[in-house]
């Protein structure tokens, strides 16, 4: 069990918004940032968000994240066929001396 | 721009203890102010943080494997290693090697080794 919380999958249709939620405590997302992660079938994860709502170069501006307490959201608009994945939240927690958590994943379908 | 290359001996026994390494290039890996860490993924699972460590020395483990896991940094060789004692078919993963400026960002990551435990 996953120390961050999101659903399990996700979908929409071609041009639609889509959300993926993510949950924690006060150790992790509420005094640390959120990472957000995109991982396509059979590759590694490339950072998607950082800084709560950072996007790295090259990340398009249909991706974009928010913070508030200790939840987290991750937003893709204009949604594509491409963006079909694997997407994971991760946070430095606090407690036990600092560690790193991830979320269980979401699986988005892209209808 | 630094890259990461994960390497290892390939399938581990029952019980025995797995070693991987993770070459970066395009940086020094003890000049560098970065955290270097490790993460796995079971076939078909999330993703797993399993350690980390800052250039200084300072390490930080995933309290659930903290007492199988040991890390260390070759700077001569510009590698970083990972090794997992008492393996068992639960720890059988894909394992990615990672960098980052800040403890918790991970940014690149190397493409992933599968390491499968099996008698």
């Amino acid at each position: 069990q996953s120390v961050l919380t999101q659903p399990p999958s996700a979908s929409g249709t071609p041009g639609q918004r889509v959300t993926i939620s993510c949950s924690g405590s006060s150790s992790n997302i509420g005094s640390n940032y959120i990472y957000w992660f995109q991982q396509l079938p059979g590759t590694a994860p490339k950072l998607l968000i950082y800084n709560n709502n950072e996007r790295p170069s090259g990340v398009p501006d249909r991706f974009s994240g928010s913070k508030s307490g200790t939840s987290a959201s991750l937003a893709i608009s204009g949604l594509r066929s491409e963006d079909e994945a694997d997407y994971y939240c991760e946070a430095w927690d606090d407690s036990l001396s600092g560690h790193v958590v991830f979320g269980g994943g979401t699986k988005l379908t892209v209808l | 721009q630094l890259q990461l290359q994960e390497s290892g001996p390939g399938p581990v026994k029952p019980s025995e203890t797995l070693s991987l390494t993770c070459t970066v290039s395009g940086g020094s890996i003890s000049g560098s102010p970065y955290y270097w860490g490790w993460i796995r993924q079971p076939p078909g699972k999330g993703l797993e943080w399993i350690v980390s460590i800052y250039y200084t020395g300072s390490t930080y483990y995933n309290p659930s494997l903290k007492s199988r896991v040991a890390i260390s940094v070759d700077s001569s060789k510009n590698q970083f290693s990972l090794k997992l004692t008492s393996v068992t078919v639960a720890d059988t993963a894909v394992y990615y090697c990672a960098s980052g400026s800040v403890a918790g960002l991970f940014d690149p990551w190397g493409q992933g080794t599968l390491v499968t435990v099996s008698s």
